[in-house]
């Protein structure tokens, strides 16, 4: 399977505390993507970063990219209960141009 | 930003009857779309990739009899689940790109499916 995967699976921390969620994927890829999903919903889009990128940063999110690792992380600071989501990854395969997902964070952020 | 639609939000339908579900790219044009499945609690897979005014590709293990995919116009795909079984019950979400360089997808809401 191409499909990428994150951890950890479940996270559960307290309100204020940072989380950090790890995505690692195969191929080489001209994206990455981090989506959130609140249960039974569609997909939010949270940040795209580039292949030549390394860190990005929007609002209370930050974003880093190791293409020599296949990996990526994705931190949010200074949680909120509202951040209760899953987060998931999804990289573009640079020769097939399919976005695949990764396996995704449940985050639990308790107030 | 570009906004890409679904219709219907959600359907239910009986074993049997076929469902048709609907992906609009409502401010751009779609050159590619892309057809997920998600079953609950995991993650989206990837069922079709399809171009306009082609046949769509579809991933290994999906059935192209019976998840139809038509992407007939640079605004619309539709993806018609024949012959629906409880097992086809699931949140099927669409994505679209403008086919520009940069290759982003634009993800619609999303149809939950029940099949009773």
């Amino acid at each position: 399977s191409q499909q990428g995967e994150e951890d950890p699976q479940a996270l559960s921390i307290q309100e204020g505390e940072n989380a950090t969620m790890n995505c690692s994927y195969k191929t080489s890829i001209n994206n990455l993507q981090w989506y959130r999903q609140n249960s039974g919903r569609g997909l939010v889009h949270l940040i795209l970063i580039r292949s030549n990128e390394r860190e990005k940063h929007s609002g209370r999110l930050r974003v880093t990219l190791d293409t020599s690792k296949k990996s990526s992380s994705l931190l949010i600071t200074a949680s909120r209960a509202a951040d209760t989501a899953s987060y998931f990854c999804a990289t573009d395969d640079r020769g097939t141009y399919k976005y695949i997902f990764g396996t995704g964070t449940r985050l639990k952020v308790l107030a | 930003g570009a906004v890409v639609s679904q219709h219907p939000s959600w359907v239910i339908c009986k074993s049997g009857t076929s469902v048709k579900i609907e992906c609009r790219s409502l401010d751009f044009q779609a050159t590619t779309m892309f057809w997920y499945r998600q079953f609950p609690k995991q993650s989206l897979m990837l069922m079709a990739t399809s171009n306009e005014g082609s046949k769509a590709t579809y991933e290994q293990g999906v059935e192209k009899d019976k998840f139809l995919i038509n992407h007939a116009s640079l605004t619309l795909s539709t993806l018609t689940v024949t012959s629906a079984h409880p097992e086809d019950s699931s949140f099927y979400i669409c994505s679209a790109t403008d086919g520009t360089g940069n290759n982003e997808q634009y993800f619609g809401p999303g149809t939950r499916l029940t099949v009773t």
